[in-house]
C-alpha cells in the first residue's frame, strides 16, 4: 500500500528563518514519483515540483529546494529565508503511475513578520 | 488560458437534495479527477476518470456519482447531499502522456450541507 506521513503538523517560524518540511513515503513500487503542492490562504492547490524515482539530484528552485532520498524514503521541503507569503499549508503526495495521487494531510507553515 | 474551472465556487444546500459540481478544462487532458478535502484527511480520491466515458472509483465514492460524457467536463453529482458531505472539493486534470502524472487543480469549491 501506498502512504504519505507528514509528521508535522504545524510549523511557526519568524521571519527569514529557515524551515524544512518533512515527507516520508511507503511505496512497494520502483517507479514512482513524488510531488509537493501549496495551499495558500485563498484556497488553491499550487503545484511546485515532481520528482520521479530514478533522479535523486536534490533541486533547487529560489529559496526553495527539495531533498531526496530513497535510502530513507523522504522527500523532504526546505525554504531558506522565509517570508510571510510561504505561509500556506504544503502537501506531500505520492504516485506510482496507477493514476492516483496519495496526499499527505498536510503541513501548515506560519511564518510571522 | 482558462486552464481548469470548477462552478459554483460556493454552495449551501439542504439534506437530501441532489447537487452537482461542474469542473470544466481547456487543455484537452486525457485525465480529470475529483478529490474532497477535510481537515485532519488531507486530499481523498472520490472518483477519476482516464477518458471520456471511462471513469473509476476512489478512495471514498459512496454518495457521489460522476459522468464525463465530453474530454473537458467532468461534474461530480451528490444525490442525495449528507452533512458528511460539507466539504471543499476540488477537481484536477492531468496530460499522463506529456506531463508524466502531474495533476493541476481547479480552485475549488465549498460545500455546506445543513
Amino acid at each position: 500500500a501506498q502512504k504519505v506521513t507528514q509528521a508535522q503538523t504545524e510549523i511557526s517560524v519568524v521571519e527569514k528563518e529557515d524551515v524544512t518540511l518533512d515527507c516520508v513515503y511507503e511505496t512497494r513500487d520502483t517507479t514512482y514519483y513524488l510531488f509537493w503542492y501549496k495551499q495558500p490562504p485563498s484556497g488553491e492547490l499550487v503545484f511546485l515540483i515532481r520528482r520521479n524515482s530514478f533522479d535523486e539530484q536534490n533541486e533547487i528552485s529560489g529559496r526553495y529546494s527539495w531533498n531526496f532520498q530513497k535510502s530513507t524514503s523522504s522527500f523532504n521541503f526546505t525554504i531558506t529565508a522565509s517570508q510571510v507569503v510561504d505561509s500556506a499549508v504544503y502537501f506531500c503526495a505520492l504516485t506510482s503511475g496507477t493514476d492516483k495521487l496519495i496526499f499527505g494531510t498536510g503541513t501548515r507553515l506560519q511564518v510571522f513578520p | 488560458d482558462a486552464g481548469i474551472t470548477q462552478s459554483p465556487r460556493y454552495k449551501i444546500t439542504e439534506t437530501g437534495r441532489q447537487v452537482t459540481l461542474m469542473c470544466h478544462q481547456t487543455w484537452s487532458h486525457s485525465y480529470m479527477f475529483w478529490y474532497r478535502q477535510d481537515l485532519g484527511h488531507g486530499l481523498r480520491l472520490i472518483y477519476y476518470s482516464a477518458a471520456a466515458d471511462i471513469t473509476d472509483k476512489g478512495e471514498v465514492p459512496d454518495g457521489y456519482v460522476v459522468s464525463r460524457s465530453k474530454t473537458e467536463n467532468f461534474p461530480l453529482t451528490l444525490e442525495s447531499a449528507t452533512r458528511s458531505q460539507t466539504s471543499v472539493y476540488f477537481c484536477a486534470s492531468s496530460d499522463r502522456v506529456e506531463i508524466q502524472e502531474t495533476q493541476y487543480f481547479g480552485p475549488g469549491t465549498r460545500l455546506l450541507v445543513l
